[in-house]
């Protein structure tokens, strides 16, 4: 059974960094891409990155490119996505998601992060 | 404002059918690639509907279809029950941002 567990949620201040991760099993982690999603409070679904854990191959959105950084570890099954400065637009909740590649869609989904960010 | 347009809510009665477009331009449905359709259940992560434009994943009751055409996509939903009171969204790829994209979701509500 293909499972993404993420990491439990997170309070924090502006200002804070922060890296929180999500953990594949039951598939090749190494040969599929691995997405990160954002969902603001009430909004709908953003696309902010994606990974290939084989190598690190990783793209971002324009919108989140500076912004965060995708990372892996593929000794540990885990795909990371950090932030150095937070700020209180970054609260949210932040789902991973794994894709045979750009073009198939995104077919088992992590159960989200939920991060708040306030002074 | 979504690379993709969609409705921001829909309506229906129990067993009737209801579609969602997805409208998008050049870039990405009308470059040919795939729409992907989500359903998220009230407090819960997204879950694959439709991939390619037109196919279900094993255990979607075929009660969901896609279809694809120019530059924009539909979800169609026949037999409308209580529990596909949902948000859902379309995504697909755009060439131009080197990236996926999502639309900005529909609201069902069945009424």
């Amino acid at each position: 059974e293909v499972q993404l567990v993420q990491s439990g949620a997170e309070v924090k201040k502006p200002g804070e960094s922060l890296k929180i991760s999500c953990e594949g099993s039951g598939y090749s982690f190494t040969t599929d891409w691995l997405a990160w999603v954002r969902q603001m409070p009430g909004k709908g679904l953003e696309w902010m990155g994606i990974i290939y854990p084989g190598d690190s191959d990783t793209r971002y959105s324009p919108s989140f490119q500076g912004q965060v950084t995708i990372s892996a570890d593929k000794s540990i099954r885990t795909a990371y996505l950090q932030w150095s400065s937070l700020k209180s637009s970054d609260t949210g909740i932040y789902y991973c998601a794994r894709a045979y590649d750009m073009l198939t869609g995104l077919w088992h989904w992590g159960q989200g992060t939920r991060l708040t960010v306030s002074s | 404002q979504s690379v993709l347009t969609q409705p921001p809510s829909v309506s229906g009665a129990p067993g009737q059918r209801v579609t969602i477009s997805c409208t998008g331009s050049s870039s990405n449905i009308g470059a040919g690639y795939d729409v992907h359709w989500y359903q998220q259940l009230p407090g819960t992560a997204p879950k694959l509907l439709i991939y390619g434009s037109i196919n279900r994943p094993s255990g979607v009751p075929d009660r969901f279809s896609g279809s694809k055409s120019g530059t924009s996509a539909s979800l169609a939903i026949t037999g409308l029950q209580a529990e596909d009171e949902a948000d859902y969204y379309c995504q697909s790829y755009d060439s131009s941002l080197s990236g996926c994209v999502f639309g900005g979701g529909s609201k069902l509500t069945v009424l």
